[in-house]
């Protein structure tokens, strides 16, 4: 089965770098992915890795360490608009299904 | 027009009443799959098909069941709905893309539906 960890709650200022962990263990790995939900609405994909190291979107980096099957998100420059939950997920070795963590509410604050 | 749609946005019923929930996709994917939504619980599958032929069944699927009537149309019934299946439910579709692998496959997630068991 699946297992992820991810803190609950973070809270920063408009501008700030906010960086959410998360760990896992699975008994196969097929990469890391991470997921917005804004509130009440539909989870958006946001990123994947798959290789450790880091991968840059715009002011959102996904970081990820499979030795230490650890992995981050990381929102820079935050705006208002980041206020919003992120869910990190691994998947399934047999069919690929997805597992989601309990996901990390964000809050932005002027 | 939304590529995933889920009818209804909200329903409100009572203890025993039997529910469907209904999800359509105009994506063209075959994998299709009904989560369910609690407070600091995240999501959680209840159960997925990856064709019209197969089916199976998620870590939640114990007082649920599913048609996928065609590669467009996968609906989630309550039997006998009860209080704690009052939740926000998701329908999601994905496709293994350009990378072909599904081990890379993107989920595209419906609006969702805010049910309520009384």
């Amino acid at each position: 089965g699946q297992s992820l960890e991810q803190p609950s709650e973070v809270t920063a200022v408009e501008g700030a770098i906010v960086q959410i962990n998360c760990t896992y263990q699975t008994s196969g790995f097929y990469g890391l992915s991470w997921y917005q939900q804004h509130d009440g609405g539909a989870p958006t994909f946001l990123s994947y890795n798959a290789l450790d190291g880091l991968e840059e979107t715009g002011r959102f980096s996904s970081f990820l360490s499979r030795s230490d099957s650890y992995g981050y998100l990381l929102l820079q420059e935050l705006q208002m608009k980041d206020s919003a939950s992120y869910f990190c997920a691994v998947r399934d070795h047999g069919d690929y299904k997805l597992s989601f963590g309990a996901g990390t509410t964000v809050t932005v604050r002027a | 027009d939304a590529d995933v749609t889920q009818t209804p946005r909200n329903r409100i019923t009572k203890t025993g009443k039997r529910i469907m929930l209904e999800c359509s996709q105009t994506k063209g994917h075959d994998r299709m799959y009904w989560y369910r939504q609690d407070p600091g619980l995240g999501l959680r599958l209840i159960y997925y098909s990856f064709d019209v032929k197969d089916i199976n069944k998620g870590e939640i699927s114990d007082g649920y069941s599913v048609s996928r009537q065609a590669q467009a149309k996968f609906s989630l019934s309550l039997e006998s709905a009860i209080p704690n299946q009052t939740a926000l439910y998701f329908c999601a579709t994905s496709d293994p893309g350009t990378s072909g692998s599904w081990a890379t496959d993107t989920q595209y997630f419906g609006p969702g539906t805010r049910l309520t068991v009384l």
